[in-house]
């Protein structure tokens, strides 16, 4: 167990639909980082933020947005589905932002599996 | 970006066998990780090694920076070490950070 806790395990939409994913990072993170995986794409990296403030973007869809809230929880909002978006979508956290001399571990959830229809 | 290649992308062995396999990566990196992704999905850390030796029972890895390349030795395997495994690396960002991952490596133990 990493620590890391992913809300829902499965979820199972239709196409148009939108859909929040929850990630509460390991005790004492303060960095978040959000992943999918697809068949077609591998293991990609969409987003990081650090206490709130986002600090990396990678080729994350317009249609998808993230936060970090006050409390280190982040959510993945999903919206206009389309299938090509089902896929295992995974949260990662670390202590600190990562950059520099900070490298560090990140930490993985066990992933949201998103199916849609 | 960066580009990261693992291999082999198959194999299996007997359970009892020893593998080695392979990460190259085209530029210097921050961080290396290796992970095993299990058959239900979940990834699971293994070695946190951008550079040197490391050991974790049967598992050990190594990571040549300077030839940009890692490898991760699994001796003595177990069916439960079937799965994929990856190897991401992170560099070059100077306010945040984001692992690359390679294809990963899919392998199967026989009993």
């Amino acid at each position: 167990d990493s620590g890391v806790t992913q809300t829902p395990k499965h979820l199972i939409t239709a196409t148009g639909q939108r859909v929040t994913l929850r990630c509460s990072p390991r005790s004492g993170d303060l960095s978040v980082y959000w992943y999918q995986q697809s068949l077609d794409q591998g293991l990609q990296f969409l987003i990081q933020y650090y206490n709130g403030e986002e600090r990396a973007k990678g080729n994350i869809l317009e249609r998808f947005s993230a936060q970090q809230f006050p409390d280190l929880h982040s959510e993945l909002n999903l919206s206009s589905l389309e299938l090509g978006d089902s896929a295992l979508y995974f949260c990662a956290s670390s202590p600190r932002p990562g950059a520099g001399g900070w490298q560090e571990t990140q930490y993985f959830g066990p992933g949201t599996r998103l199916l849609v229809l | 970006g960066i580009q990261v290649e693992q291999s082999p992308p198959d194999l299996i062995l007997q359970e009892g066998a020893n593998s080695t396999l392979r990460c190259n990566f085209s530029d210097s990196v921050n961080n290396l990780q290796w992970f095993h992704q299990n058959p239900w999905g979940q990834l699971i850390n293994l070695f946190y090694i951008p550079s040197g030796t490391k050991q974790n029972g049967r598992l050990s890895a190594t990571t040549v920076a300077t030839e940009r390349y890692s490898l991760l030795y699994i001796s003595s395997s177990q069916t439960t070490d079937s799965g994929v495994y990856f190897c991401a690396v992170e560099y070059g960002e100077t306010s945040g950070s984001r692992l690359t991952f390679g294809e990963g490596t899919q392998l199967t133990v026989n009993p």
